[in-house]
């Protein structure tokens, strides 16, 4: 059954440095998010994108914030000046076209913590 | 704004005992609704999906959710619980032609022997 992938599944960097994190989605499908959470917190969004642009972003997703699909596999986060506020599971998703229910699929997450 | 209310933040429960895990929404129309598992360390798996049609949803490893529209809820069922089920619980719902999903604060179940 096809899955999300994610790497690494654990990334720890110092504050200031700039992290890009990797995910695979699922081959098909044509919309991609980003979500964290934060240790013991609810998983928020933070970002939607599909057919190259972000459709919908949230109030997390600031300027130290950007997303990419460099190519047709990959789609990638990248957090400029990591903060310690930073330190979170980080989950990717993707949905298809088809699927009328909304249903997005998570990848294992990658947990990032920020020193 | 959407909002998703998971109102146990933990519930312990004895093994082979009947479980119970409570979701609230807030939206103007029916969204969709999942409820997703998290073990320690690893990522969001889906039990169930409630998308229209029979408000009873059956889900993996024996877990069921009903949807009552009356009371905008969407509550987590499993009539005996196995050790292997201590883990967070997430309800999320996602509106019909929205994009993001919005997840409750999840609830931690603890099982005893």
């Amino acid at each position: 059954e096809p899955e999300v992938t994610q790497t690494p599944s654990h990334q720890v960097t110092q504050m200031g440095q700039e992290v890009i994190l990797r995910c695979v989605p699922i081959s098909n499908h044509l919309y991609f998010y980003w979500y964290r959470q934060i240790l013991g917190q609810k998983v928020e969004f933070l970002v939607s994108f599909y057919n190259n642009e972000i459709s919908e972003k949230s109030e997390i997703f600031d300027d130290q914030f950007s997303v990419e699909r460099p190519d047709g596999s990959n789609f990638t986060l990248k957090i400029r000046s990591t903060k310690l506020e930073d330190s979170a599971m980080y989950f990717c998703a993707s949905r298809g076209r088809t699927s009328g229910s909304n249903e997005q699929f998570f990848g294992p997450g990658t947990r990032l913590t920020v020193l | 704004a959407q909002s998703v209310t998971q109102p146990d933040i933990h519930i312990t429960v004895s093994e082979g005992a009947s479980l119970e895990l409570r979701c609230n929404y807030s939206y103007g129309a029916t969204p969709y609704l999942f409820w997703y598992v998290q073990s320690p360390g690893q990522g969001l798996q889906l039990l169930l999906k409630y998308f229209s049609g029979d408000t009873l949803v059956q889900g993996i490893k024996g877990f069921e959710a009903e949807f009552k529209r009356s009371q905008s809820s969407f509550n987590l069922r499993k009539p005996s619980v196995h050790w292997s089920d201590a883990a967070e619980y997430f309800c999320a719902v996602t509106p019909r032609g929205g994009n993001q999903f919005y997840f409750g604060t999840g609830t931690s179940l603890t099982v005893i022997p």
